[in-house]
């Protein structure tokens, strides 16, 4: 069974950082890229950041770009999301999803129950 | 940026009947077009990808129609665990999602 299990998610001050990482199993971690998805309360899904399966391409959303970096440990099947210079506007649920496929542009299989990030003074 | 336009925002449907979700992309995303499930509290699910095939274990009476800019969700008979947030999603160029349509009890 295919598990994403995210964690990091705390309040935290305009201007700060945060980590996320997201834990995955149940199936061959290397073989998939990987993506960060966020959800503003009451609002709807917006695409993060993806990378590829062996982490050489990584690629943003405008809203995060300079800001925001993706990667993973393949050797212990996560996925993290580092995030700097945080606004108010980056308070979401942020789900790690899985791609389909080896692809780069592809659809989510599979969804992590998503861990809240707070950005608020 | 791809934007894509879901309407309408809310459906209202009573029990045991059709129900008809449309989304438009910006520009052609060929076929790359994908639909997602959301309960509340709940991460969304993949219904149908490739704009018309079913993923693995949904229900036959959702099925996905279109190609280009133009494309259709429908769910042939409402059921009581079907209302949810609906969102398209296109994956042809960076993935950009719908603003959602809202399936509630009528």
């Amino acid at each position: 069974e295919v598990q994403l299990v995210e964690s990091g998610g705390v309040v935290v001050q305009p201007g700060g950082s945060l980590r996320l990482s997201c834990a995955a199993s149940g199936f061959t971690f290397d073989d998939y890229t990987m993506h960060w998805v966020r959800q503003a309360p009451g609002k709807g899904l917006e695409w993060v950041s993806l990378i590829s399966w062996d982490g050489g391409s990584t690629y943003y959303a405008d809203s995060v770009k300079g800001r925001f970096t993706i990667s993973r440990d393949n050797s212990k099947n996560s996925l993290y999301l580092q995030m700097n210079s945080l606004r108010t506007e980056d308070t979401a649920l942020y789900y790690c999803a899985k791609g389909s496929r080896l692809l780069l542009l592809d659809y989510f299989d599979y969804w992590g129950q998503g861990t809240l990030v707070t950005v608020s003074s | 940026e791809i934007v894509m336009t879901q309407s309408p925002a809310t459906l209202s449907v009573s029990p045991g009947e059709r129900a008809t979700l449309s989304c438009r992309a910006s520009q052609s995303v060929s076929s790359n077009l994908a639909w997602y499930q959301q309960k509340p509290g709940q991460a969304p699910r993949l219904l149908i990808y490739g704009a018309s095939t079913r993923a693995t274990g949904i229900p036959a009476r959702f099925s996905g129609s279109g190609s280009g800019t133009e494309f259709t969700l429908t769910i042939s008979s409402l059921q009581s665990e079907d209302f949810a947030v609906y969102y398209c999603q296109q994956y042809n160029n960076w993935p950009t999602f719908g603003g959602g349509t809202k399936v509630e009890i009528k």
